[in-house]
């Protein structure tokens, strides 16, 4: 099955630098590959993801680039804030229909940000 | 946008006990729901996944007897824990896949629910 590395696992930044979390994939079938922000106690949620048709992509300050040959993915946050302190989980998935890995999400192990104001 | 409830946000009871835990997506229907467990400071791990009108389909290392999963309608799961036991104090996390989408791994998450078993 899919195994998702991610790093670092805890990344403190100050307020208006720049932050980077990569992630790892084994299974080269994957072709969608999510980021998650979660705040404590609460569910995760979608910031941006990207699909292997694309190298990157870009939401105002954050952006994701994929390497498919490499099999790796980057979360890059510009200008942070200190609201954006949270663990951030980057995931992997195969958008095939049918099959024991139909849709599924395979986690990394997650990203503690803190930004310092 | 779409959107994915659970209910209750935290819940507390006794060694032995079963706990009922719902997922209900508000405003769209999700033939697919995706039941995750997360432990403190860890990631989250998928339990199962659960498929309206037919049997739930669990991870390996999953025990389908203490986690009984039923999705009987398009937009509620529910995930039972039954005879809990301390070990099984976690944040459960439920998700939702919204039917007619483009893509099948786009999945809608809810906001978790606390359970802490004395």
């Amino acid at each position: 099955g899919e195994n998702v590395e991610q790093h670092p696992s805890t990344l403190s930044v100050q307020e208006g630098d720049s932050a980077v979390i990569k992630c790892t994939y084994s299974d080269s079938a994957s072709n969608y590959f999510p980021w998650y922000k979660q705040e404590l106690g609460k569910g995760p949620q979608l910031i941006i993801d990207i699909r292997s048709n694309v190298g990157e992509k870009k939401d105002q300050r954050i952006a994701v680039t994929l390497n498919k040959t490499a099999k790796h993915f980057s979360l890059h946050i510009t200008e942070t804030q200190p609201e954006d302190s949270a663990v951030y989980f980057c995931a992997a998935s195969t958008d095939g229909a049918g099959g024991t890995s139909y849709g599924k999400l395979t986690f990394g192990q997650g990203t503690i940000l803190t930004v310092h104001p | 946008g779409a959107v994915v409830s659970q209910h209750p946000s935290w819940v507390i009871c006794k060694s032995g006990t079963s706990v009922k835990i719902e997922c209900r997506s508000l405003d769209f229907q999700a033939t697919t729901m995706f039941w995750y467990r997360q432990f403190p400071k860890q990631s989250l791990m998928l339990m199962a996944t659960s498929n309206e009108g037919s049997k739930a389909t669990y991870e390996q290392g999953v025990e389908k007897d203490k986690f009984l999963i039923n999705h009987a309608s398009l937009t509620l799961s529910t995930l039972t824990v039954t005879s809990a036991h301390p070990e099984d104090s976690s944040f459960y996390i439920c998700s939702a896949r919204e039917d007619g989408t483009r893509y099948y791994n786009e999945q809608v998450f809810g906001p978790g629910t606390r359970l802490t078993v004395l």
